[in-house]
């Protein structure tokens, strides 16, 4: 079975610190990764996916991540964050099945 | 456009006791149903999916129960609950095709006394 390791279950940053936050899985074919976040009180949204093409997407409020299949990794990352930015992040997985396997999610502090 | 539903947002029940929480989805036929349980810490465990009505698949053996009696309609049950059965339950939807991406309703928090 195909799991996938958050290894920062806490992180605090300071505002405009950089981000980045690691996503490891064990799937060794072909895969879709997403990472969804949660803001405090709100759903789980998507934040950004990747499927093929290039390996470095780009999804909504100043995300990315990269795809290393060599590494099976997909960290996020973000240049500059932001007080807003303070939620649940999770990376997730899927290989062209109908579920997605959860890491176990990486709380984000951002001091203002 | 599509949403998702979830009742009720919060619930408080007594061991022993049955349950039964309800997701619906509107904007879309046929779609591929989720529930979900989220604890902290331990990320998104999924407990049971459905590919259509009637059809369900359970992912980890417990004290729930799903069911799908309509389309766009998907229940979670118990008949008696446990103290571990306490989180909070998110239920998920997916467009037949489209590949692996999810959409979650608002979740409903568990806790039983």
């Amino acid at each position: 079975a195909q799991s996938v390791s958050q290894h920062n279950h806490h992180v605090i940053l300071s505002e405009a610190a950089s981000l980045e936050l690691g996503c490891n899985y064990s799937y060794g074919g072909t895969v879709n990764l997403f990472w969804y976040v949660q803001y405090p009180g709100q759903h789980l949204q998507l934040l950004l996916k990747y499927f093929s093409g290039d390996p470095l997407v780009k999804g909504i409020k100043g995300f990315e991540a990269e795809f290393i299949k060599s590494k099976f990794s997909f960290n996020l990352r973000k240049p500059s964050v932001q007080w807003s930015d303070t939620a649940e992040y999770f990376c997730a997985v899927n290989n062209a099945g109908n579920m997605l396997t959860f890491g176990g999610g990486t709380r984000l502090m951002v001091k203002p | 456009s599509q949403t998702i539903h979830q009742w009720p947002a919060t619930l408080v029940q007594p061991v022993g006791s049955p349950l039964s929480l309800e997701c619906t989805v509107e904007g879309t036929s046929n779609p591929n149903l989720y529930w979900y349980r989220q604890a902290a810490g331990r990320g998104l465990q999924l407990l049971f999916y459905s590919v259509g009505i009637g059809q369900i698949s359970s992912e980890v053996p417990q004290n729930l129960s799903a069911s799908r009696p309509q389309d766009r309609q998907f229940i979670l049950s118990s008949k008696k609950l446990l103290l571990s059965d306490s989180g909070f339950y998110l239920c998920a939807w997916k467009e037949v095709g489209l590949l692996g991406e999810q959409y979650f309703g608002p979740g409903t928090r568990l806790t039983v006394t």
